[in-house]
């Protein structure tokens, strides 16, 4: 079946501006997490959902990051006023469900690039 | 979590048995070792887990030793696609606190290459 897909694959935007990530995950998947990798580095958790609702969105760097998940399946990452350093690929996964044997499956990831 | 320690990198020959080990000298009693890779250019993809039995499934093996505190990923016939950056993670199994259970907490791992 087909996996967790992100787009765009690529995102070159301008330092200031807004930017848009999404995810589609594992259909029936109710939970969905988003990590950030930079270079070099192993990915580092963001947020995660279970369904529609942020159940810890404790990795979030500052209140520049969002993310929503409204109907409980596509979830978008939303950056405002993007930073050099937010530069990065942005990884999502789900996962069945919370249980600790649920496997989080990954996507391919964006990459961001700011100028 | 508990924090682990790999090698940087490892190289392989083609056909040989990969065996990656990793330290977790403060692992708890409740807290499984799990085994991810990641293939350049894509995300990390799940290889295996145990808690104290040694594991073995269609990818690799686990080899968890008795006091815990170390661990061992071996791939047996490595190939040239086996090539990645390993990530050995600690992590909350069973029952636990219903929060931080759910994050993976990544190290910099281990990058294998498998040579021709």
């Amino acid at each position: 079946g087909a996996g967790v897909s992100q787009t765009p694959s690529n995102k070159v935007t301008e330092k200031g501006k807004y930017v848009e990530l999404r995810c589609d995950p594992i259909s029936g998947h109710t939970a969905l997490y988003w990590y950030r990798q930079s270079l070099g580095q192993g990915p580092e958790f963001l947020i995660y959902f279970q369904g529609t609702g942020a159940a810890d969105d404790s990795g979030l760097p500052n209140d520049r990051f969002f993310a929503v998940r409204p109907e409980g399946s596509v979830s978008t990452l939303k950056i405002q006023r993007t930073e050099r350093g937010d530069s990065a690929v942005y990884l999502c996964a789900s996962s069945l469900g919370l249980a600790w044997t649920d496997t989080q499956y990954f996507g391919p990831g964006t990459r961001l690039t700011v100028l | 979590d508990a924090k682990t320690t790999q090698p940087t990198s490892m190289d392989c020959a083609e056909g040989r048995a990969a065996n990656l080990p990793c330290n977790h000298s403060t692992i708890s009693g409740n807290e499984y070792v799990y085994w991810y890779r990641q293939i350049h250019s894509q995300g990390p993809q799940y290889i295996i887990h145990g808690l104290k039995n040694n594991e073995t499934n269609e990818m690799a093996s686990l080899i968890i030793t008795e006091d815990r505190k170390s661990s061992t990923l071996i791939l047996p016939h490595a190939t040239l696609r086996d090539t990645a950056v390993y990530y050995c993670i600690v992590r909350v199994g069973g029952a636990g606190d219903g929060g931080s259970n759910y994050k993976l907490t990544f190290g910099k791992g281990t990058l294998l290459t498998v040579n021709p």
